[in-house]
């Protein structure tokens, strides 16, 4: 089956540390991949996505890249800033007939800090 | 323009009782999904529909899970006989086409007493 699998959170950064948040897939067939952002209050937002392995993925400062050889799809943020507080969400989607329903992580909480 | 609604945004059950969480996707948007989110994790797919079509339904944890699009549009996730553990966050999400980027709602913070 299709898992996701992210690094054991909570994590706190001072403002403009360098961010690296992992995530490994496990998937049958192809997936997309995708990162989710949720602020507080506030409802599930894609943040970024990839398609296709080496397409690299980037949004307000974030990026990752799809990584067949490793099957990972990491985020990384050079210098965070205090709104970047939320919870963090690795996904997939393998594309099935009709259906393109997502896979996510358990999700990690960042706090920066100023 | 409008986003994915849900309501109620809140709902205290007591066990034993039936549920109703009403989804109003973006207009237009065919494919709709619902994901069960419990405390700390990511959220989980219950069903997809496309259009009125409910072409997955293997989320499902029971059959006490029901869900409807019957005109294409507005859905609506019913649980009968609430248990404890169905307290999740219930989100809905809908699409444009199968494959686009999907767009979630706030959700409804089910807690069952």
């Amino acid at each position: 089956g299709n898992s996701v699998t992210q690094m054991e959170g909570p994590v706190t950064l001072s403002e403009e540390a360098f961010l690296t948040i992992n995530c490994t897939y496990t998937a049958t067939g192809y997936p997309s991949l995708f990162w989710y952002v949720q602020y507080p209050g506030e409802g599930l937002q894609l943040l970024l996505k990839a398609t296709k392995a080496d397409d690299k993925g980037s949004n307000k400062g974030f990026e990752a890249t799809y990584r067949k050889e490793t099957t990972s799809f990491h985020l990384e943020k050079g210098s965070v800033q205090v709104s970047d507080s939320a919870v963090y969400f690795c996904a997939l989607s393998v594309f099935a007939g009709a259906n393109s329903k997502l896979t996510f992580g358990k999700g990690i909480t960042l706090s920066v800090r100023p | 323009g409008a986003g994915v609604s849900q309501s109620p945004r809140y709902k205290v059950a007591k066990r034993g009782q039936d549920v109703a969480l009403r989804c109003d996707p973006i207009s237009g948007h065919v494919s709709l999904f619902w994901y069960q989110q419990a405390l700390g994790q990511g959220p989980e797919f219950l069903t997809y529909f496309q259009n009125e079509a409910q072409l997955d339904k293997s989320g499902l944890p029971s059959d006490r899970f029901f869900a409807e699009r019957p005109e294409g549009s507005v859905s609506t996730l019913k649980i009968q006989r609430t248990q404890q553990e169905d307290s999740a966050v219930y989100l809905c999400a809908s699409s444009l086409l199968t494959g686009n980027e999907q767009y979630f709602g706030p959700g409804t913070r089910l807690t069952v007493t």
